[in-house]
């Protein structure tokens, strides 16, 4: 089976620009989950997807949305970018069929530079 | 107190040593946790997994859980310089999928 893929893999912008990044889990997975690493504060949870809906949400502003489409391909979306922004981006997909707690697999990651 | 502490290292080990990477949660409601190994300038990549109290081997990794003690480590035999990453140490809280990680630990397995 293909891994987890996400688009684009580099990406710089500008402060106050909006960015937009696309997921695709492993076939068969219906759960995708949206991480942000930082060598400051590590990997943190910004939200989960499943079924189309938000089941799960991190600690971040408003700026930080998402949706998921109904094959399951997810897009997360930044607004008014700020130089905190830059980072690696982290889809993990998993299969969705128990409500949570399941074993989670990483795509490559999106590194946004924000000039 | 913070969710999960990990040594951040590094931890330098001699090839052919036993490595041993720990790490501590304070959640007492955590049924499931991970083992991730992260090359610089990559993805996290899932090593082990663990749920039951006591050790699962899988290779040269062996994963410890003592939920009394709120502790986890991983073990790694017989280290080779391509075991040189970070390993993150996760684990569920507040339900559906949000995995909450450590800040890893740095390991050098050094010729």
């Amino acid at each position: 089976k293909a891994g987890v893929t996400q688009t684009p893999r580099y990406l710089i912008k500008t402060r106050g620009q909006q960015v937009t990044l696309s997921c695709s889990p492993i076939s068969g997975h219906r759960s995708v989950s949206w991480y942000q690493q930082t060598p400051g504060q590590g990997l943190q949870f910004l939200f989960e997807y499943f079924s189309e809906t938000q089941r799960n949400k991190g600690n971040f502003p408003g700026r930080f949305s998402g949706r998921q489409f109904s094959n399951s391909r997810s897009e997360m979306n930044v607004s008014t970018l700020e130089l905190g922004d830059s980072a690696l981006y982290l889809c993990a997909s998993s299969l969705g069929s128990t409500g949570g707690g399941e074993t989670q697999y990483f795509g490559p990651g999106t590194r946004l530079l924000v000039l | 107190q913070k969710e999960v502490e990990q040594n951040s290292g590094p931890l330098s080990v001699p090839e052919g040593a036993i490595a041993s990477l720990n790490c501590t949660y304070s959640d007492r409601g955590s049924q499931s946790f991970f083992w991730y190994r992260q090359y610089s300038g990559k993805s996290p990549e899932l090593i082990m997994s663990i749920y039951s109290n006591g050790d699962k081997e899988d290779g040269r990794f062996t994963a410890q859980l003592n939920k009394a003690s709120q502790y986890v480590s991983l073990l790694i035999r017989d280290s080779q310089p391509s075991d040189s990453a970070t390993y993150l140490c996760a684990f569920f809280t507040g339900g559906g999928n949000k995995l909450t990680f450590g800040t890893g630990t740095q390991l050098k397995v050094e010729l």
